[in-house]
């Protein structure tokens, strides 16, 4: 079955980095994505990684993914006031025409 | 090509009232998807279409949600019946297989 887990509540220091984890089920999944969520406001990609790699840098992004342990997280680097949003993680179906099962969100909030 | 569309933004209706809402997805994207995200959940996967034909549609929630997509371009998404359950955002996406998701800003439904 499909299941994606994510901590609910996350608080950082403006210029700390924050650490998204998140836990899927699926070990077919060819991509796990990363999407961003602003109150209001539709959902933005913001980076994936391919099943077959280890890690990936994206700018004050990096995404590591352990297949081992099912187990993705997102680091942003130097956290601005901005990032304060609900961070989604998703695990795509390849079986079901690219279906996205995706975490309950982590939201994100950044203290001056 | 500004992205996905979804009209309208917002959306009140009375309880037992049908309900229908469009989607515009990018020109290009042969793949169009709908989701429903409810009050701090994740977007829940409803149907999608390849070109006009509806590939997956078992998860829609019960027979008073149907989606169309009549000429392979925009769809449609309507609710019968609405219930005060139904009140979430309806997010539409649209790809290329094998390639990420584009969201739109989502249709708010509030059944009163």
């Amino acid at each position: 079955g499909e299941d994606v887990e994510q901590s609910l509540f996350l608080s950082v220091r403006e210029g700390d980095s924050s650490v998204i984890n998140c836990t899927y089920t699926d070990s077919s999944s060819t991509y796990l994505y990363w999407y961003k969520q602003e109150p209001g406001a539709g959902l933005q990609l913001l980076t994936y990684i391919f099943s077959n790699m280890d890690m990936k840098q994206d700018q004050r992004l990096t995404v590591l993914l352990n297949k081992k342990d099912k187990h993705l997280s997102l680091r942003i680097a130097d956290t601005q006031t901005g990032d304060s949003a609900i961070y989604f993680c998703a695990e795509v179906n390849n079986n079901a025409g690219n279906m996205l099962t995706f975490g309950g969100g982590t939201r994100l909030m950044v203290k001056p | 090509d500004t992205g996905v569309s979804q009209n309208p933004r917002h959306k009140i209706t009375k309880r037992g009232q049908n309900v229908t809402f469009r989607c515009d997805p990018i020109s290009e994207h042969n793949r169009l998807y709908w989701y429903r995200q409810t009050l701090g959940q994740g977007p829940e996967f409803l149907t999608y279409f390849q070109n006009e034909a509806q590939l997956e549609k078992s998860r829609l929630l019960s027979d008073r949600f149907s989606a169309e997509r009549p000429k392979g371009s925009f769809s449609t998404l309507e609710i019968q019946r609405t219930e005060q359950g139904d009140s979430a955002m309806y997010l539409c996406a649209s790809s290329f297989p094998n390639y990420g998701y584009t969201f739109g800003s989502g249709t708010r439904l509030t059944v009163v």
